[in-house]
């Protein structure tokens, strides 16, 4: 969906715990799905992909899980490090072959 | 991956004045070429779809008159704010795919960060 309002939601965990961070789609023709990185001041970075046919995918500590039902897709960093601070998100591929962003999640790793 | 590099990381300008970015696929051709632009703890919002050798496709809402998009090679694009004002002031990012290597997903630039006084 589109991103409204002044502030992203936050998640904050602690070093070492696991991270869930949740999208909500809004087109159900959607095919192809993608979670994105950004740090402050630069540019997304592919985190990891997955098509509508799949319902998990998963890669280096990182696993995406698809819900079509509800058009729900998920995150989960296992052993979340400092590193992972940033802003996450999730991205549709719609109609056109073009990539709509959802809202975004600031994820806060604490030591 | 693929590389997409953006050019001026940061620019300040005077309001009236115009302001090109650039957008060059370093290691890939991209016939097509995606703009957006982001406000402050805000999402990516796409702008247009800049298609090489083609006029580029506007969302709605964007002015292409404002915002011109130049797609004359297959490894660069430009995006030039004209007469850019104060509420031009964003994080400006483009993409591109490589679909002949097999990638599907959007690579990104590092962003323009546009500051208009």
């Amino acid at each position: 969906g589109e991103s409204v309002g002044l502030h992203l939601p936050t998640l904050s965990v602690q070093e070492g715990d696991n991270s869930i961070i949740n999208c909500a789609y809004s087109n159900s023709a959607s095919d192809y799905f993608i979670w994105y990185k950004q740090e402050s001041g630069k540019g997304p970075q592919f985190i990891i992909d997955i098509r509508s046919n799949m319902d998990k995918r998963q890669g280096q500590r990182v696993t995406v899980l698809l819900n079509k039902t509800v058009k729900h897709l998920s995150l989960q960093i296992a052993a979340t490090q400092p590193g992972d601070s940033a802003v996450y998100f999730c991205a549709e591929n719609a109609a056109g072959n073009k990539l709509t962003f959802g809202g975004g999640t600031r994820v806060l790793v604490k030591p | 991956g693929a590389v997409v590099s953006q050019h001026p990381s940061r620019v300040i300008c005077k309001s009236g004045t115009s302001v090109k970015i650039e957008c060059r696929s370093l290691d890939f051709q991209a016939t097509t070429m995606f703009w957006y632009r982001q406000f402050p703890k805000q999402s990516l919002m796409l702008m247009a779809t800049s298609n090489e050798g083609s006029k580029a496709t506007y969302e709605q809402g964007v002015e292409k008159d404002k915002f011109l998009i130049n797609h004359a090679s297959l490894t660069l694009s430009t995006l030039t704010v004209t007469s850019a004002h104060p509420e031009d002031s964003s994080f400006y990012i483009c993409s591109a795919r490589a679909p002949h290597r097999g990638e599907e997903k959007l690579f990104f630039g590092s962003g323009t960060q546009l500051s208009v006084l």
